[in-house]
């Protein structure tokens, strides 16, 4: 069974310029999550879908970031403009409806904005 | 604002040495996970615990939950070189939601 499918690994881009990341969640799973991780720290949940649907998006800063998930599959983070603090490492996760609550994790996006 | 204390936050130990990395949180939560995270990759969960009092065994990594749900702790016997990474502990934010939170995280680098 194929993991979780995040892309691209690395991204390096000038302030101000607009980035998208991508997620594939194992197939059937029904939740997704976006998470920020700066280097030796835990994550920070940004957004939860359950399905299609955003059910916690109260860390997303909407300013800048947004987030979809359409046909409740793939989901796609995006920042515009970029600053220089949104230099991290995004994670993306999924969790079965019917599982004990493991979440399965990418292997994450490198974002570097110079 | 994490909720999930973590310490220490870096531990360089020798191999063959034990250690305890501790979670701890002023909140009840109605279960904690323990993750593992090395470099370039996603976290992988070791365990979940969810009984208050609760101890379970994974080779020779032992977890804890407390009595009141509110701390957890990992502990390794005889460490190695293949346990360096990133420990973090996970909650669900709310109690019956699968809203879940990390903690702080515990770098270990364990030298040969």
């Amino acid at each position: 069974e194929a993991g979780v499918v995040q892309s691209p690994r690395y991204k390096i881009i000038e302030k101000k310029q607009p980035v998208a990341f991508w997620c594939n969640p194992i197939s059937g799973h029904n939740t997704l999550y976006w998470y920020l991780q700066n280097l030796g720290q835990g994550p920070e949940l940004l957004i939860r879908y359950e399905n299609e649907e955003a059910v916690d998006d109260s860390q997303l800063p909407k300013d800048r970031f947004s987030a979809e998930r359409l046909k409740g599959v793939d989901s796609t983070l995006k920042i515009q403009p970029a600053e220089l603090g949104d230099s991290a490492v995004y994670l993306c996760a999924s969790r079965a409806t019917s599982s004990t609550g493991e979440l399965f994790f990418g292997e994450g996006s490198r974002l570097t904005v110079l | 604002t994490q909720l999930l204390e973590q310490s220490p936050q870096f531990l360089s130990i020798q191999e063959g040495e034990n250690l305890t990395v501790y979670c701890n949180s002023s909140s009840v939560f109605s279960s904690l996970q323990w993750y593992r995270q090395e470099p370039g990759e996603g976290p992988v969960l070791l365990v979940t615990v969810v009984t208050g009092g609760e101890v379970k065994k994974l080779k020779k990594l032992t977890f804890q939950f407390g009595d009141a749900r509110k701390d957890s702790s990992l502990h390794i016997t005889a460490a190695q070189p293949g346990d360096t990474g990133l420990y973090l502990c996970a909650g669900p934010f709310t109690s019956g939601t699968y809203k879940y939170i990390f903690g702080t995280g515990t770098r270990l680098k364990v030298l040969a």
